[in-house]
């Protein structure tokens, strides 16, 4: 069974801090993405990763960076928190490269920015 | 980029109707189409996908439908249920440079009435 685990389920941050949010999966997966979910607006790609050491920018990337170093493990990162920031993190993983894979999600991230 | 457009944004339906759920792209080089259901609080979970050499694909009581020459597809649930309540996405991807992403419509609230 395919297993993403998100570091945390809420957080609380200050405006202009730095954020880190953490996604860790267990099936050896190439692919890794975040994305970012408001209500009326779906879910938005912020950033994805296709290998270790490669990113590559979603939709909405203003605003954050990522980092891949392990395989498992892909990190998205808030270098300046804002207010607008504010909001629900999801990360989600998939096998390969290969077309039409379904994405396995983690259980979310809820972020408040003060 | 691809554009998904999802309608409607929500469905109240009692136990026992169909529910029809309609989603529309702008990529006409898009081929994989997913569903994801996503029940309160819980991370979204692929239900349904089809691609684009095939028009219809039936699971017990969800069906897809894809018409690529008006570039639309639709989630079609027969005899709902309250646990059928949830928000679903409907998803369109393509292949980029040997990965593929997802675009997201912004989400239908099904609400399933006893």
């Amino acid at each position: 069974d395919v297993k993403v685990t998100q570091s945390s389920r809420y957080l609380v941050k200050r405006t202009g801090e730095k954020v880190f949010l953490e996604c860790v999966q267990d099936m050896d997966h190439e692919n890794m993405f975040w994305y970012r979910q408001d209500p009326g607006l779906g879910l938005r790609l912020i950033y994805f990763s296709y290998d270790v050491k490669m990113k590559e920018k979603g939709d909405i990337p203003e605003g954050y960076s990522v980092s891949r170093e392990k395989k498992e493990r892909f990190s998205l990162i808030l270098e300046s928190a804002s207010t607008n920031q504010t909001s629900m993190y999801l990360c989600a993983s998939k096998p390969g490269q290969s077309w039409g894979e379904t994405q396995y999600f983690g259980p979310g991230t809820r972020l408040l920015v003060l | 980029g691809e554009n998904v457009e999802q309608h409607p944004s929500t469905l109240s339906v009692q136990e026992g109707d169909s529910a029809v759920i309609k989603c529309t792209y702008s990529d006409s080089a898009s081929n994989y189409f997913p569903w994801y259901k996503q029940e309160l609080g819980k991370r979204p979970q692929l239900i349904i996908d089809i691609r684009s050499n095939v028009g219809e694909k039936k699971d017990q009581r969800i069906a897809v439908t894809l018409n690529k020459t008006a570039k639309h597809f639709s989630l079609h649930i027969t005899e709902t249920q309250p646990e059928d309540s949830a928000v679903y996405f409907c998803a369109a991807s393509k292949r980029n440079s040997g990965y593929s992403t997802l675009t997201f419509g912004k989400g239908t609230m099904l609400l399933v009435s006893p």
